[in-house]
């Protein structure tokens, strides 16, 4: 069992939108959780940076940890084409990030 | 600010030749970490440098993998001799310190043929 689980999509959605991105972990050691964002040929880009369980929010995007569960969800509203491209959650208990698979999301105009 | 830069963006070569691989991190960023994502994968932990010190190596695969940080600035990843099971995508990132975010790099695209 990996010890974090992302489903792959890919997700489709119309613009405007309310998106909804999850993973699991099996890892209760994890502490840091993080969703990034990455386009085609280009590199992560980290959108959100969480530390234990709660909520963030930044702007469209909403960033929400239960670590009872061992879940964690990323929102996006009013979602725009221009969000289109692979999701990455990440965890870790120090520095070393466990990545999921990642979720392919498009936004359809 | 600058970003993480890596280059070469794409490499390809034969089996058994030797890549190098570069990673100039974020000014002032102590921590750097190589990832390397294969074909239908996660992205995985290759290594982390503080300065020019190896803090942790768990990830790499063998001992045909070599990183060096040199004074603590740039880093390099060297693979020699390269295999086919080497072919996938090679990230660098840097942090400020172990509760930051990282910041990755485009990655390098290496293809062994």
């Amino acid at each position: 069992q990996k010890e974090v689980e992302q489903d792959p999509g890919p997700l489709s959605v119309p613009e405007g939108a309310i998106v909804s991105l999850n993973c699991t972990y099996s890892n209760s050691a994890f502490q840091y959780f993080m969703w990034y964002r990455q386009y085609s040929r280009k590199g992560p880009e980290l959108l959100m940076y969480t530390y234990s369980s709660g909520n963030k929010e930044d702007g469209r995007f909403t960033a929400q940890v239960d670590k009872s569960s061992k879940y964690i969800s990323l929102f996006i509203r009013d979602s725009q084409p221009s969000d289109s491209a692979t999701y990455l959650c990440a965890m870790s208990g120090t520095y070393k990030y466990i990545f999921g698979t990642g979720t392919r999301l498009k936004v359809l105009a | 600010e600058a970003g993480v830069t890596q280059f070469p963006s794409h490499s390809v070569i034969e089996k058994g030749q030797t890549v190098t691989l570069r990673c100039d991190p974020i000014s002032g960023h102590d921590n750097l970490y190589w990832y390397r994502r294969v074909m239908g994968k996660e992205i995985k932990f290759l290594l982390h440098f503080v300065k020019e010190s190896k803090q942790d190596e768990s990830g790499m695969p063998n001992n045909r993998f070599l990183a060096e940080r040199t004074g603590g600035t740039y880093s390099t990843l060297k693979v020699q001799p390269a295999e086919l099971e080497d072919s996938g995508v090679y990230f660098c990132a840097s942090s400020p310190g172990p509760s930051y975010g990282y910041t990755f790099g485009s990655g390098t695209r290496l293809t062994v043929v």
